[in-house]
């Protein structure tokens, strides 16, 4: 137990479906993250927050919204996602998102996404 | 940019063989370094930090030395188990960036 929880733990849906991808960190960490990790690809870095601000955006398509309410939930909401979308959406979460060691990393268990 | 190279894989090895699985780096300052493993199914876990030349981290019998003068952070074990079985990322964090990743190294261990 890493002490970041994500659900669902798998999704399947369709290209014309919305759904989000829910991510909650017990940790007191002031910082969040979305990854991507497709098969045969590096991880990809999606989004990064620090104390519920965006820091980071690396050009994520716009059907990819992620919202950070408070310092402890992340969401990533989807909507008219493609097949090549399918993938691990990996959460994590930080004491701090730079600066060494306060950067050290724990991470979900990921939500395994189809997309039909 | 500062990034980082990891052996490529698959890795396939015998129970109670030696492992090594090569990182070099590339980074502005002075990084700390890190790996962390995914078993399957899960998400990363952190394995072991060094935060400076010289340092050693080490954790469930893997080490890595942080080695300044060869810009490398290269993960060890003396006698692998089939449940070391798993994917194996070297990272590095350097000043004001985000964790950076290798692109993994898959380890299986057969019995």
């Amino acid at each position: 137990e890493t002490g970041v929880t994500q659900t669902p733990r798998h999704l399947v849906m369709g290209m014309t479906n919305k759904k989000s991808l829910k991510c909650e960190q017990h940790l007191g960490h002031n910082a969040m993250y979305w990854y991507k990790q497709s098969a045969k690809k590096p991880l990809e870095l999606m989004f990064v927050y620090s104390l519920e601000e965006r820091v980071e955006n690396n050009s994520v398509p716009s059907r990819f919204s992620p919202e950070c309410p408070n310092s402890s939930h992340l969401f990533l909401h989807l909507h008219t996602l493609q097949p090549e979308d399918s993938a691990l959406y990996l959460c994590a979460s930080s004491q701090d998102w730079t600066s060494g060691a306060k950067n050290i990393q724990y991470f979900g268990a990921g939500t395994r996404l189809s997309v039909l | 940019g500062d990034s980082v190279t990891q052996m490529e894989g698959p890795v396939t090895l015998s129970e109670e063989a030696f492992l090594t699985i090569n990182c070099t780096y590339t980074a502005t300052g002075y990084p700390s370094l890190f790996w962390y493993v995914q078993y399957p199914g899960e998400g990363l876990q952190l394995l072991l930090k060094a935060t400076k030349a010289d340092d050693k981290g080490s954790n469930k019998g893997f080490e890595a030395t942080y080695r300044k003068e060869t810009t490398s952070f290269h993960l060890e074990k003396g006698s692998v188990q089939v449940s070391d079985s798993a994917v194996y990322f070297c990272a590095l964090i350097s000043g004001n960036t985000p964790l950076v990743f290798g692109k993994g190294t898959r380890l299986s261990v057969i019995a």
